[in-house]
């Protein structure tokens, strides 16, 4: 079974540049999850998807930040514009169901350097 | 609120020692669950296990096991005869069972270990 994929893996951008993140999940999860890594921290959710609607974006910068799953498969994540403070690790995951407690498997992540 | 605590930020054995990375987690829920995902270098965050808050069973798999404590709100994994493949970066996680917090994970700032040869 394929895990989850992203792309690209790396991202190098000028600040006040906007830059876009792909997600295709597990086959057949309903629910899907973008999460913000920190170079030393552990990941902090940005949005949450249940099929193509949103349930959790409550942390997510919506001055900057936006994200669509349209057709409840595949994800794009964007940042316009992007911020120093954005560099990061973007991780994508995804659960078979319903939360709670379900299963989150995560992909390789892309790697976001704002210069 | 959620919160997951892991207080050892770097860990380093030699290869063959057994070694513990302790979690300690703080919630008001009474339905939660618990994860432990491994990252090495290439970034791609591993499941290990999960464990809802009514289990308290000690599980072990191979030459890993995990110890939970309700009385203590603690988490623990131990590696046992540690090899260098397990040299990563840690998280502990923790997933509410109501409202707002449904399906988020509270991550640990994780902790690094390095194993030795």
């Amino acid at each position: 079974e394929a895990g989850v994929a992203q792309s690209p893996r790396y991202k190098i951008i000028e600040k006040r540049q906007s830059v876009a993140f792909w997600c295709n999940p597990i086959s057949g999860h309903a629910t899907l999850y973008w999460y913000q890594q920190i170079l030393g921290q552990g990941p902090k959710l940005l949005i949450q998807f249940q099929n193509n609607g949103v349930v959790d974006d409550s942390q997510l910068p919506k001055d900057r930040f936006s994200a669509e799953r349209l057709k409840g498969v595949d994800s794009t994540l964007k940042i316009q514009p992007a911020k120093l403070e954005d560099s990061a690790v973007y991780l994508c995951a995804s659960s078979l169901g319903s939360p709670p407690g379900d299963t989150q498997y995560f992909g390789p992540g892309t790697r976001l350097t704002v210069l | 609120a959620q919160k997951v605590t892991q207080a050892q930020t770097e860990i380093s054995v030699v290869e063959k020692e057994d070694v513990t990375l302790d979690c300690v987690y703080e919630t008001r829920d009474t339905t939660y669950y618990l994860f432990w995902y491994k990252q090495p270098p290439s970034g791609e965050l591993v499941f290990l296990i999960r464990r809802n808050s009514f289990d308290e069973q000690n599980e072990i798999s191979g030459r890993y096991s995990w110890n939970f404590q309700k009385s203590t709100s603690s988490f623990n994994f131990t590696i046992t005869a540690s090899q260098v493949v397990d040299s990563a970066v840690y998280f502990c996680a923790l997933s509410g069972g109501r409202g707002s917090t449904l399906g988020r994970l509270y991550f640990g700032r994780g902790t690094q270990l390095t194993v030795w040869p």
